[in-house]
């Protein structure tokens, strides 16, 4: 199975701020990574495929990037509905497996 | 508009089977790579399996032994058997569309493993 890690597991920030998240995988997974975003009580909703492809309907503010192995989701300016965990997973082969998860909260 | 809405007994005794639907609507199962993914109380998600209809069908080797996932066109669902369940299998279960991203999900529901 690819094992797949994030950093930091959690992090506080303000509105207005940017916040990466960091996601690894255990062996290369092309472009083949896509960003979830959670709030409690919710399914996950899709926010980046393919690495760095946004999502249909989700603000710009959020992007990705990277390949191969180390991926990067960015929050370019943090508001109070991104307040939520992110979850990285990889779709490269079955089975799919997700990061741990990063929770982002208010400061 | 593709819809997916889970359902299925909320509370399932220890070594029973748990048995779960996944309703499709605004589209057909045959079209689509579906999966079902389950996430404990305040932990993370873990894809059990996923299928095609016109394909193989796939598991996560951690639960390969007890899960069976099928579907019937006829209602336009697809189902997931878990045998064998402990308290472990206590968890939010979702089932969800797409392979390579998993773009819409059902709003998931509660499986709870007790006597």
């Amino acid at each position: 199975d690819i094992q797949m890690t994030q950093s930091p597991s959690s992090l506080s920030a303000s509105v207005g701020d940017r916040v990466t998240i960091t996601c690894r995988a255990s062996q290369s997974i092309s472009s083949y990574l896509n960003w979830y975003q959670q709030k409690p009580g919710k399914a996950p909703k899709l926010l980046i495929y393919a690495a760095s492809s946004l999502q249909s309907g989700v603000p710009s503010r959020f992007s990705g990037s990277g390949s191969g192995t180390d991926f990067t989701l960015t929050i370019g300016s943090l508001q109070p509905e991104d307040f939520a965990t992110y979850y990285c997973q990889q779709s490269y082969s079955t089975p799919f497996t997700f990061g741990p998860g990063t929770k982002v909260d208010i400061k | 508009q593709v819809q997916l809405q889970e359902s299925g007994p909320g509370l399932v005794k220890p070594s029973d089977t748990l048995s779960l639907t996944c309703t499709v609507s605004g589209g057909s199962i045959s079209s689509y790579y579906l999966s079902w993914i389950r996430q404990p109380p305040g932990k993370g998600l873990e894809w059990i399996g996923g299928f095609y209809y016109s394909g193989s069908t796939k598991y996560n080797p951690s639960l390969k032994s007890r899960v069976t996932i099928s579907v019937d066109t006829s209602k336009n669902q697809f189902s997931l058997k878990l045998s064998s369940v402990t308290a472990a299998d206590t968890a939010v279960y979702y089932c969800a569309r797409g392979e390579v991203r998993m773009d819409v999900w059902g709003k998931g529901t509660t499986v709870t493993v007790s006597s």
